[in-house]
This record gives C-alpha cells, structure tokens and sequence, in this order.
C-alpha cells in the first residue's frame, strides 16, 4: 500500500458544529503532516507528528485540534469554525529522513457555512 | 523572513517542446529542495529531490538543477505533453530539528496539443 487515504472527500458544516477528518497510512511512515491550502495558493503548514508525537504547531487556532493515535492514523477534529476556514485539507506522510519526498492525500475539500 | 517564488503563475508551451519552471527563494538555502506535481482538486505528489550538494538530478523526461549561489532551482521537462499540463510546485527543506516543507508559490502549466 503506497497511498495516504483522506476521509471524508467533501465536508459542508456549519458554525456550530463538530466534525473529524481522518487520515490513514500503511507505509510505516513516522512523519504526519496536515496541511491547508486555500484556492490557487501552495499548501501551508498545520502539524507535524513524528513518532506520534506533535512536534509543530504552526499557531493554528485552537478551533483546529489534531490527534494521532497511532502510527498509521491521524486526526482533525473541527469545532466552532468559521467561514474563512474553508479550504482543501491535505494529509501527508514521511519516512522522516529527509532523503524521501512527501506522499499526500487527495485531500477533504471543506466548506464551512 | 523567506520568500519562495515560482517565476510565472502560468506557463504556456506548444506539446514537444522544452518546459523549464523557476523557483527562486530569499535569504539562507535549504538543505534539500523537491518538485510536486498538484491536478485540480487533488493533493501533491512527489517528483524529485535534490540535495544542496548536487547540481542536477534527472528522472525520465524530468531534470532538476540547484544553485545555491543563485538561490535558484529550475525543473525541466523534456519532449512535453497534454498530460504534463498541471500546477508543478517547489518546495524547501531546512535542516532545522522537525520535518517541515516551505512550498512556494506554484506555475500551472498548460501544454498545448
């Protein structure tokens, strides 16, 4: 298995609402990434965790809360979010040596509304 | 702080020819430098690598130079078609203690039958 696997594609929610997305890896990766990226913008960073350990938080809001609870699985959960939050989220794996490039996923294109 | 900017936001070329996309970046040089290929609506994927010692690395039609006096990389594809047509981005590793990716700003490429 060579993929990193995104659920759900698409999320509509509302301000008021709770929500997870989910990410899940079988390449025995240590490195997990969240990323954001807004239309015709790169990708930015979110959080890093490596060894299932956060290892970066690029002071994101405290309404985005991530999870890893293991090796092959990681979570956003979503709280309270606002319309400016909409954007494709993107889930990445690494082997955590920097000889290696990043494998992503197709991404959860949410909408807040 | 560092800017890392793709020399054209879009870049058209006649299919067969050459393409050759810019990344320029400010300031200190990443340790390694990667390439990723981004269709609409869906998440990178990883093309090349290349080390702050190398010059170029090559794979298939793809060729990739580093100069770190230029502050430059350039990402050649060879003999292009229809189905390169998509949004290449850089993207710069530092050597500091986590994994983190800097991704610039992104050229979409449009190759023309």
């Amino acid at each position: 298995d060579t993929e990193v696997t995104q659920t759900p594609k698409h999320l509509v929610m509302g301000m008021t609402n709770k929500k997870s997305l989910k990410c899940e890896q079988h390449m025995g990766h240590r490195a997990m990434y969240w990323y954001k990226q807004k239309a015709k913008k790169p990708p930015e960073l979110m959080f890093v965790y490596s060894y299932e350990k956060l290892s970066i938080n690029e002071s994101v809001p405290s309404r985005f809360s991530p999870e890893c609870p293991n090796s092959s699985l990681l979570n956003l959960h979503l709280h309270a979010l606002q319309p400016e939050d909409s954007a494709l989220y993107l889930c990445a794996s690494s082997q955590g040596d920097r000889n290696y490039g990043y494998t992503f996923g197709s991404g959860t294109r949410l909408t807040v509304v | 702080s560092q800017k890392i900017e793709q020399n054209s936001e879009a870049l058209n070329i006649q299919e067969g020819k050459t393409a050759t996309l810019t990344c320029n970046y400010t300031n200190y040089s990443p340790a390694y430098l990667q390439w990723y290929r981004q269709d609409p609506g869906r998440g990178p994927v990883f093309l090349l690598l290349i080390r702050e010692n190398e010059k170029e690395k090559r794979k298939e039609r793809l060729k990739v130079t580093f100069d770190t006096t230029l502050k430059q990389s350039l990402f050649h594809i060879t003999a292009s078609q229809p189905a390169d047509s998509a949004t290449y981005l850089c993207a710069l590793d530092y050597r500091t203690g986590a994994n983190n990716l800097f991704f610039g700003t992104g050229t979409r490429l449009t190759v023309i039958p």
